[in-house]
């Protein structure tokens, strides 16, 4: 089974502190995915990537940057954290980006105080 | 910006009974998905139905397609209590370009099977 595994469970940091979320899959897949998830709001694309170094924004990217330095790695970088980015943030990869189920991380539920 | 929208956005129904939820769409897709989350974890993948398919099952689960009407159905039959979690549908929508801009997802609906 291909197994998405994210660093944290839960994550407190305060405002503008600079914050590392990190992703990790096991099966080779060459797209990755990052959401936020919102009461109301259900998830959001915040950004993805199809292969090492490669990025694409998604529907909020802002506030946000991304890193992928390895296949198996994706990280999500706040830069500045503010409190309106406190949230559930979802990892996903799959083989294929748009014909492929994607695999979804346990989340992270980060708070920024 | 979002594309699916659940109906209901909450449901409750006894155990035994069949459960089904909707989705509505805006634009020409790929392929439509179903999830499921349970509480406090992650989206777990449930079906795929492409947008040339009209139906397909998956053991209990059965999912419609109406591109005409840019709606889904998904069907849970003899619900169980481990079914209660939230269902989203994602689209895989097509970009003005021609190509795929990835999946969105819509709010979900939180189903709850009392026992």
């Amino acid at each position: 089974d291909v197994k998405v595994t994210q660093s944290s469970r839960y994550l407190v940091k305060r405002t503008g502190e600079k914050v590392f979320l990190e992703c990790v899959q096991d099966m080779d897949h060459e797209n990755m995915f990052w959401y936020r998830q919102d009461p109301g709001l259900g998830l959001r694309l915040i950004y993805f990537s199809y292969d090492v170094k490669m990025k694409e924004k998604g529907d909020i990217p802002e506030g946000y940057s991304v890193s992928r330095e390895k296949k198996e790695r994706f990280s999500l970088i706040l830069e500045s954290a503010s409190t309106n980015q406190t949230s559930m943030y979802l990892c996903a990869s799959s083989p294929d980006s748009f014909n492929q189920p994607q695999h979804f991380g346990d989340g992270t539920r980060l708070s920024i105080l | 910006s979002q594309q699916g929208e659940e109906d209901p956005q909450a449901l409750s129904i006894q155990e035994g009974e069949n459960a089904t939820m909707n989705c509505s769409y805006k634009t020409s897709i790929n392929n439509l998905q179903w999830y499921r989350q349970n509480s406090g974890r992650g989206l777990v993948h449930l079906i795929l139905i492409r947008s040339n398919e009209r139906e397909k099952h998956s053991g209990r689960l059965r999912v419609t397609l109406d591109t005409s009407k840019k709606s889904s159905s998904l069907l849970i039959t003899a619900s169980r209590a481990a079914d209660t979690a939230s269902y989203f549908c994602a689209t895989d929508a097509m970009s003005s370009g021609g190509g795929a801009d990835g999946l969105t997802f819509g709010k979900g609906t939180h189903l709850i099977i009392q026992p």
